[in-house]
């Protein structure tokens, strides 16, 4: 069956840049987003279509997805980047979802 | 301002059944598909089922037999009937509007508060 792993967790200094990375067999070949979790709240979807950011989203979260590899990247990190980061993408072999393990980004 | 509320959730028996609903608002519900994901209090994200505008359902293997979904269009309404719950089914439930586009896959925008489900003895 198709899954997706991730880091169980980063740590960042703040400023610095995060990467956050998501592997699955040809990942490159459909749709990965990715969603923030922080504690007590709902996810919120923060990159979809790969790289796309929904409105409200700052440029500093940008996405990739190539190959078996997604990659969540975030610039100048900051204390409210804090969170649970998933990654989800399609299984075309049960017509599915997959949500990765997810990573705890830590800002040092 | 799209918005979603999930109510119904509980403490439940094993062995015993639930009906989640979740109330959509700020967009056209008839033309959206919808979908239950879980998350086990510290843990993860689990898809749990889908449904399309015209009424397809998929279901995650775990769930698959025991729970069904459904919505009411006229009442803006989504289900999520479980029976036969078991211990490992306690979580929180969401609801979440899903963007599907075909073979390449969607994504999840907006998603509700979420709502508790306990089962125990």
């Amino acid at each position: 069956s198709f899954e997706l792993t991730q880091p169980p967790s980063v740590s960042v200094s703040p400023g610095q840049t995060a990467t956050i990375t998501c592997s699955g067999d040809n990942l490159g070949d459909k749709y990965a987003c990715w969603y923030r979790q922080k504690p007590g709240q709902s996810p919120v979807l923060v990159i979809y279509q790969d790289n796309k950011r929904p409105s409200g989203v700052p440029e500093r979260l940008s996405g990739s997805n190539s190959g078996d590899t997604a990659t969540l990247t975030i610039s100048g990190t900051q204390s409210l980047d804090e969170a649970d980061y998933y990654c989800q993408a399609w299984d075309s072999s049960t017509s599915g979802v997959v949500f990765g393990g997810g990573t705890r980004l830590t800002v040092l | 301002q799209m918005q979603l509320v999930e109510s119904g959730g509980g403490l439940v028996k094993p062995g015993g059944s639930l009906r989640l609903t979740c109330v959509a608002s700020g967009f056209t519900f008839s033309a959206s598909d919808m979908s239950w994901i879980r998350q086990v209090p510290g843990e993860g994200l689990e898809w749990v089922s889908y449904i399309t505008s015209y009424n397809k359902m998929n279901y995650g293997d775990s769930v698959r037999g025991r729970f069904t979904i459904s919505r009411d269009n006229a009442r803006n309404s989504l289900f999520l009937q479980m029976n036969s719950l078991r211990i490992e089914d306690t979580a929180v439930y969401y609801c979440a509007n899903f963007q599907l586009f075909g073979e390449l896959g969607g994504w999840f925008d907006p998603w509700g508060q979420g709502t508790l489900v306990t089962v125990s003895s």
